[in-house]
C-alpha cells in the first residue's frame, strides 16, 4: 500500500509550548489529509480535514487556534498544537487519502505528552 | 443512532475458530466501506476493501448488504497474530467524502 510518515513519532514538551507534527505522503499525492487523535482505549476521533491549498474543516469541538493545519503541498500536512496542555497529551495520527480508491492510509502516528 | 455501530466485544476465539463482525451505518449514501487492523498503540492499517460483490483475501472475507446496510468480515482459521482491534469505515465518495470510523471490535485469539 502507499506509504505515509509522520514526525516526529514520540515528543515530549512543557505546558505552553507548542508542537508541529508532520504527515507526509511518500509515494503518492494526497489532496486530502486527514488529522485524528485517539486517547488510550478509545476510538479514533477525526479532527480536521485538511485540502492542500485551502483552510482546513474542522471537526465540532475542535479548536482551530489551537490545532493549526497547513496543507501547503500535495505530499506535506503539518499540525502545530500551540500553548499545549497536559489534556492535549495523546496519539496523534494522520492520514492520506488515496483519491481513486478512497483509501486512507496512515501515518505511524504521534505521541505527545505534555508535562 | 451513531452512524457507524460496531459491537466493541471482545471476541474471545481460540486458534482456529472462525469469527464474524458486523459493522452497521445509517447513511444510505455512503459508497466506499473498509476494514482496518489497529494493533495496540499502533496506527491503523487497511485490511481490505469491500465491494459491493464481496471481497476474499485468504482468511479474510469481507460482505456488503446494502439492503440492511451492513458489511461484514469473516475470518477463518484464526490466528494468534489476529488478536487486534477491527474498525469499520465508511464514506460518501466524490467532494463529499468524510470517512466515519467505527469504534472498533476488539478481537482476542487464543491459543
Amino acid at each position: 500500500g502507499a506509504v505515509v510518515s509522520q514526525h516526529p513519532s514520540r515528543v515530549i514538551c512543557k505546558s505552553g509550548t507548542s508542537v508541529k507534527i508532520e504527515c507526509r505522503s511518500l509515494d503518492f499525492q494526497a489532496t486530502t489529509m486527514f488529522w485524528y487523535r485517539q486517547f488510550p482505549k478509545k476510538s479514533l476521533m477525526l479532527m480536521a480535514t485538511s485540502n492542500e491549498g485551502s483552510k482546513a474543516t474542522y471537526e465540532q469541538g475542535v479548536e482551530k487556534d489551537k490545532f493549526l493545519i497547513n496543507h501547503a503541498s500535495l505530499t506535506l500536512s503539518t499540525l502545530t498544537v500551540t500553548s499545549a496542555h497536559p489534556e492535549d497529551s495523546s496519539f496523534y495520527i494522520c492520514s492520506a487519502r488515496l483519491t481513486l480508491y478512497n483509501e486512507q492510509f496512515f501515518g505511524p502516528g504521534t505521541r505527545l505528552t505534555v508535562l | 443512532r451513531k452512524e457507524v455501530e460496531q459491537d466493541p466485544g471482545p471476541f474471545n476465539v481460540p486458534e482456529g475458530a472462525t469469527v464474524a463482525f458486523n459493522c452497521t451505518y445509517s447513511n444510505s449514501a455512503s459508497q466506499s466501506f473498509f476494514w482496518y487492523r489497529q494493533d495496540c498503540r499502533k496506527e491503523p492499517k487497511l485490511l481490505m476493501s469491500v465491494y459491493s460483490s464481496g471481497n476474499e483475501d485468504g482468511r479474510f472475507t469481507a460482505q456488503l448488504n446494502r439492503a440492511s446496510q451492513y458489511i461484514s468480515l469473516l475470518i477463518r482459521d484464526s490466528k494468534l497474530s489476529d488478536s487486534a482491534t477491527y474498525l469499520c469505515v465508511v464514506s460518501q465518495s466524490g467532494g463529499s467524502y468524510i470517512p466515519t470510523f467505527g469504534r472498533g471490535t476488539s478481537l482476542i485469539v487464543h491459543p
